[in-house]
């Protein structure tokens, strides 16, 4: 069966340092890969997709990039967090029309 | 511009009674329907779905009603037990596509 890894579960980090959130899916080959971020209140925001390895698609322009280096690893990354960046972040991975969420993260940055 | 709509950010329901979750969309072009459970500091889980070659999809205590013309869905949950107390998302996408659109969420709370 299908599964998705993220990590780590909290964050807590100051503004302008860096961050990377991992995720993999194991169980599936080629999945669609998926970051969202839900902010206090609010609903699920899609930060970025991918396809395939390499092809990122950015939804939102901000200061978060994202990267797949293998097939079924995703990296949510920036190099100096604003505290705008807070909230609690959620990779996903879909193979056949239905998205499946990882525990996501909760990142606070003070 | 939000394309997937949830006007009820809360709703309260008596245990064993109906609990109706709204979801409007503005694309006609979204064939794929999907609804969320998700409960605090966890990622959301994967409810129910439904094509739009359909109206309506039962799975258990949970039925989902599509009206294309009013570019209208809803999530029925019959009887409504505590459980079932969470924030619950709606979510379009195109079967072609890509991308998930989702909806701000409703928090059902079922009284005991």
């Amino acid at each position: 069966s299908q599964t998705i890894h993220q990590w780590p579960a909290t964050l807590v980090q100051p503004v302008g340092s860096p961050l990377s959130l991992e995720c993999t899916v194991e169980g599936t080959s080629n999945p669609n890969l998926y970051w969202y971020r839900q902010a206090a209140g609010r609903g699920l925001q899609l930060l970025f997709y991918s396809v395939g390895i390499g092809q990122i698609s950015s939804e939102v322009p901000q200061n978060l990039s994202a990267s797949r280096p293998q097939d079924r690893q995703f990296i949510l990354s920036s190099k100096k967090l604003l505290l705008s960046d807070s909230g609690f972040y959620l990779c996903a991975w879909s193979v056949r029309g239905t998205l499946h969420f990882g525990n996501g993260t909760r990142l606070t940055v003070t | 511009d939000q394309q997937v709509k949830q006007n009820s950010p809360s709703l309260s329901v008596q245990e064993g009674r109906i609990s109706i979750l709204n979801c409007d969309y503005t694309n006609s072009m979204f064939d794929y329907f999907l609804w969320y459970k998700k409960y605090p500091a966890e990622g959301p889980t994967f409810l129910i779905s439904i094509s739009s070659i359909k109206d309506k999809n039962e799975d258990g205590r949970f039925t989902v009603f599509l009206n294309k013309s009013a570019k209208h869905l809803s999530l029925h949950i019959v009887p409504s037990q505590p459980g079932d107390s969470a924030v619950y998302f709606c979510a379009a996408t195109r079967n072609t596509g890509n991308q998930f659109y989702f909806g701000t969420g409703t928090s059902l709370t079922v009284i005991p």
